[in-house]
């Protein structure tokens, strides 16, 4: 079956320490998209990359970083600058040029020891 | 100004009522407009789009677009608990990336 796949579903965090979330997708899209959702708030965007080796930031990318290396996989670091990590964190994938018809993963909810 | 809103709520609909959930947005350029649904501790689906004034039927769902008074609705008739859910309001400003509300939660009553 085709879709997203974020891995762990749950990750705890140490002070200090970088984390790293999974996200694969085998739906053959060029474009990916990693948000975060806090508690009764909407998804804000961190990162996107619409091809592969180039990447963009979004609207709250400090504390974070991403890699896209193959077209299947975006992996969404949170580094230790990031100092309120804890939120619901979703990867989500697009055709391009209709980015606005996001299919999401699964989502992983990250914790700070 | 937010660039998208949405009640929060909770929205309390009994079943097989007509549910209604709004959305303003404040850029007028924005050409674009999503409803997705969110089940809690799950990840958002796209329901719904709409680009052109009017209405847009689906089902049990319709999404009605005013953009001279720039909001958009969704409509749930005959409201079923199945419809419980975070349902999220997204729009396209100009040409930037997708703006999501904050989300109204719906709860239907059996």
């Amino acid at each position: 079956d085709g879709g997203i796949t974020q891995s762990p579903k749950y990750l705890f965090r140490k002070e200090g320490q970088n984390v790293t979330l999974s996200c694969e997708q085998n739906l053959n899209h060029d474009a990916m998209y990693w948000y975060r959702q806090d508690p009764g708030q909407g998804l804000r965007l961190i990162y996107y990359s619409q091809i592969v080796n180039d990447f963009q930031k979004g609207d709250i990318a400090e504390g974070y970083s991403v890699s896209r290396e193959k077209k299947e996989s975006f992996p969404l670091t949170v580094t230790s600058a990031q100092k309120n990590p804890t939120a619901f964190y979703l990867c989500a994938s697009s055709n391009r040029g209709q980015g606005e018809k996001l299919f999401f993963g699964s989502g992983t909810q990250l914790s700070v020891l | 100004q937010k660039e998208v809103e949405q009640n929060s709520g909770p929205l309390s609909v009994p079943e097989g009522a007509i549910a209604s959930l709004n959305c303003t947005y404040s850029d007028r350029g924005s050409q674009s407009f999503f409803w997705y649904r969110q089940y809690s501790g799950k990840s958002p689906e796209l329901i719904m789009f709409i680009y052109s004034n009017g209405d847009k039927e689906d089902g049990r769902f319709t999404a009605q677009l005013n953009k001279a008074s720039q909001y958009v609705s969704l409509l749930i008739r005959d409201s079923q608990p199945s419809d419980s859910a975070t349902y999220l309001c997204a729009v396209i400003p100009g040409a930037q990336k997708l703006v999501f509300g904050q989300g109204t939660r719906l709860t239907i009553n059996p």
